[in-house]
């Protein structure tokens, strides 16, 4: 059950745009999005709720597409401090909340 | 400081023990979860409950037990059944605002290995 990520790695340098992918093959009620460095816990990004909103936080927003069952994170003129890995968060019914395998980026100066 | 507190932070078991994790939070969270981490494999979810005295299971459930007598605390016990228990686990809290799940809190993890 758990959402599909992609892709499963990502190098960049300092300023370059990226783009995460989650999908799920389960109708979802929230996506979340968060980061987590490494030997961390992950950190809360943000999250979407039914409806098809796009969300941004700084220079970091993503979408959601209810009916496709799909979100994807969009990271723009990226920063050394974006490194680490980017896990998505599907809620389902009954305040489940599964995560995918994540998706390592890495940005180089 | 409001906040989930796991301990201990690192933790050696011997083949055929059980072994109980610990997760406290003061967030007045309704919602409590464990999650296990393996390199490549990301969170697999092992036990969740929304509110106490009832819980439920998890993707990989099998070999792991949980509790939740008081909303502050949510112990996992990793029985000898668990046939490959090291990993590093992560437990997690949120707000359940009548609908859905907010942000969860992640604890900073117990890193668990058989010895």
């Amino acid at each position: 059950q758990q959402p599909v990520q992609s892709p499963q790695a990502v190098i960049l340098r300092e300023g370059e745009d990226a783009v995460i992918n989650c999908s799920s093959s389960k109708a979802l009620y929230s996506v979340h999005w968060y980061r987590q460095k490494h030997g961390e816990a992950p950190v809360f990004l943000m999250i979407l709720l039914k409806g098809g909103e796009q969300k941004g936080h700084e220079k970091i927003s993503a979408s959601f597409n209810e009916k496709k069952q799909q979100s994807s994170l969009y990271l723009t003129a990226s920063q050394l401090s974006y490194s680490g890995t980017y896990f998505c968060g599907t809620e389902m019914n009954g305040n489940k909340l599964v995560f995918g395998a994540g998706t390592i980026l890495r940005v180089k100066s | 400081d409001g906040g989930i507190t796991q301990s201990p932070k690192y933790l050696f078991r011997k083949e055929g023990q059980n072994v109980t994790l610990s997760c406290e939070q003061n967030l007045n969270h309704d919602a409590m979860y464990w999650y296990r981490q393996d390199p490549g494999q990301g969170l697999r979810l092992i036990y969740y409950s929304q509110i106490v005295n009832d819980f439920q299971k998890g993707d990989i459930a099998e070999g792991y037990s949980v509790s939740r007598e008081k909303k502050e605390s949510f112990p996992l016990t990793v029985t000898s059944a668990q046939k490959n228990p090291t990993a590093f686990y992560l437990c997690a809290s949120s707000y359940t605002p009548g609908q859905g799940v907010s942000e969860a809190f992640f604890g900073q993890g117990t890193r668990l290995t058989v010895v």
